[in-house]
C-alpha cells in the first residue's frame, strides 16, 4: 500500500546550520506530497506542499522538491533558527487517503 | 473562522469507561478524519468521513465509533476505554485534494 518513510530522529543542530530531513514514498498512483510541522503542544500545520513531479514547495525558508524518479520529497533549509525546533512530518495524499511518516524531531541550539 | 476545534484538551479515564471526543469545523469541508498520535509511530488514521452520513474505517478503527450527522461535527466515541487507547487524538478536515487542517488535539490517558 501507499506509505511514507522519513529519516528517524532526533536531529540536533546548532543555529545557522543546514538542515535536510529525508523522505521517500511508495504509491501506486500520483500522490500530492506535504510537509507538516508540529510545535510543542499544538496540532499539525502545513509547512509546504507539491502536487506533481518536479514541483518545488517552499515556505519560511524551507524547501522540498517532488522527485518522481527517486520517489523522494526531502525537506531542506539553509540556515535553521531556534524557533524551527519542532517535529516534522512528511505525508502523501491520494484521493481520500492521506499517509504520514513517523515524524522527525528537530532541536536547534543557540 | 475558528478552524477545527476539539474538546476536551485533556481527559483521564478508567478502564472500561466510555466517552466522546468532540470535533467541529466551520470551513464547510466535506472530508473529516480522526488520527491518533503515538511516540515513534506518526499519525494513524482511525476513521474518516467524506460527507454527512458517510463514514469509513481507517488503519486502526477497533474500539472506536464515529458518526457524521452534520457537515460541521464529527465526534469520536470510545465504547470501553483500554490502556492501549492512551494517546493524543487529532481531528482534521479538508476539501479534496487540498491540505488538511488539524485541531489542537486531545490528550487521553486511560488508567
Amino acid at each position: 500500500g501507499d506509505s511514507v518513510t522519513q529519516m528517524e530522529g532526533p536531529v540536533t543542530l546548532s543555529e545557522e546550520a543546514c538542515l535536510t530531513i529525508n523522505c521517500t514514498y511508495t504509491a501506486t498512483g500520483y500522490p500530492s506530497l506535504f510537509w507538516y510541522v508540529q510545535y510543542p503542544g499544538e496540532g499539525l500545520q502545513l509547512l509546504l506542499k507539491a502536487t506533481k513531479a518536479d514541483d518545488k514547495g517552499s515556505n519560511k525558508g524551507f524547501e522540498a522538491t517532488y522527485r518522481k524518479e527517486t520517489t523522494s520529497f526531502h525537506l531542506e533549509k539553509g540556515s535553521v533558527q531556534v524557533s524551527d525546533s519542532a517535529v516534522y512530518f512528511c505525508a502523501l495524499s491520494i484521493g481520500n487517503d492521506m499517509r504520514f511518516g513517523a515524524g522527525t524531531r528537530l532541536t536547534v541550539k543557540p | 473562522n475558528a478552524g477545527v476545534t476539539q474538546t476536551p484538551k485533556f481527559q483521564v479515564l478508567k478502564t472500561g469507561q466510555s466517552m466522546t471526543l468532540q470535533c467541529a469545523q466551520d470551513m464547510n469541508h466535506e472530508y473529516m478524519s480522526w488520527y491518533r498520535q503515538d511516540p515513534g509511530m506518526g499519525l494513524r488514521l482511525i476513521h474518516y468521513s467524506v460527507g454527512a452520513g458517510i463514514t469509513d474505517q481507517g488503519e486502526v478503527p477497533n474500539g472506536y465509533n464515529v458518526s457524521r450527522s452534520t457537515t460541521e461535527d464529527f465526534p469520536l466515541r470510545l465504547l470501553s476505554a483500554a490502556p492501549s487507547q492512551t494517546s493524543v487524538y487529532f481531528c482534521a478536515s479538508r476539501n479534496r485534494p487540498s491540505e488538511q487542517f488539524f485541531g489542537p488535539g486531545t490528550r487521553l490517558t486511560v488508567l
